[in-house]
């Protein structure tokens, strides 16, 4: 079983839509979260850490759930430049490096 | 800063060949990292340092060596290479300090033929 699981998609979303992904992680001395964005044949570019409180930055919203280690992302009024793959990423105790989900891809469409 | 450089953007090689994928940084990052991506698996950890003559192993290590000679670099060489090793190569770096945000390079495409 991978660490990090996420829904492949593509989730396909008209241009102002809200859309919601969903990640869970199995090792519960996971410590830190992130969601990581890539661009096709780019390099992954955080987006955004993830706190237990939930954030916000503009349209995005993470939230994360420890008890049922889950985390999920928000994108709201969604715009045809927020295509892309959205990696979901832990940090697990005792390691220095990223444990990467294998990525939800967004398209929007006008 | 340039931020994290990675030589070559492409490189197709036969089995069998050894190379080396350079990378770089020049924000006196103390972690760097090697992962590779391919379809639908996600980066997976290839080996990492957390400072100038000190590496360990990651998740996918076998047919893959690295050293550390200096903070900046951090080079990773493949020994003798086969098709399984066909992949994007991304190089990553970090602070010891700071948010954990890796500062990734644009990756080296390899073909093994």
């Amino acid at each position: 079983r991978k660490e990090v699981e996420q829904d492949p998609g593509p989730f396909n979303v008209p241009e102002g839509a809200t859309v919601a992904f969903n990640c869970t992680y199995s090792n519960s001395a996971s410590q830190s979260f992130f969601w990581y964005r890539q661009d096709c044949r780019k390099e992954p570019k955080l987006l955004m850490s993830v706190y237990s409180s939930g954030n916000e930055d503009g349209r995005f919203t993470a939230q994360l759930n420890r008890a049922s280690q889950y985390i999920s992302l928000l994108i709201r009024d969604s715009k045809l430049s927020d295509s892309a793959t959205y990696l979901c990423v832990v940090i697990i105790t005792g390691r220095r490096a990223l444990t990467f989900g294998s990525g939800t891809r967004l398209q929007v469409q006008p | 800063n340039a931020g994290v450089t990675q030589t070559p953007k492409f490189q197709v090689l036969k089995t069998g060949q050894s190379m080396t994928l350079q990378c770089a940084q020049d924000m006196n990052h103390e972690y760097m990292s090697w992962y590779r991506q391919d379809p639908g698996m996600g980066l997976r950890l290839i080996h990492y340092s957390v400072g100038a003559g000190i590496t360990d192993q990651g998740e996918v290590p076998n047919g893959y060596n690295v050293s550390r000679s200096t903070t900046e670099d951090f080079p990773l060489r493949l020994l003798s290479a086969a098709p399984s090793q066909t992949s994007v190569y991304f190089c990553a770096s970090s602070s010891r300090t700071g948010t954990n945000e890796q500062f990734f390079g644009p990756g080296t495409r390899l073909t093994v033929l």
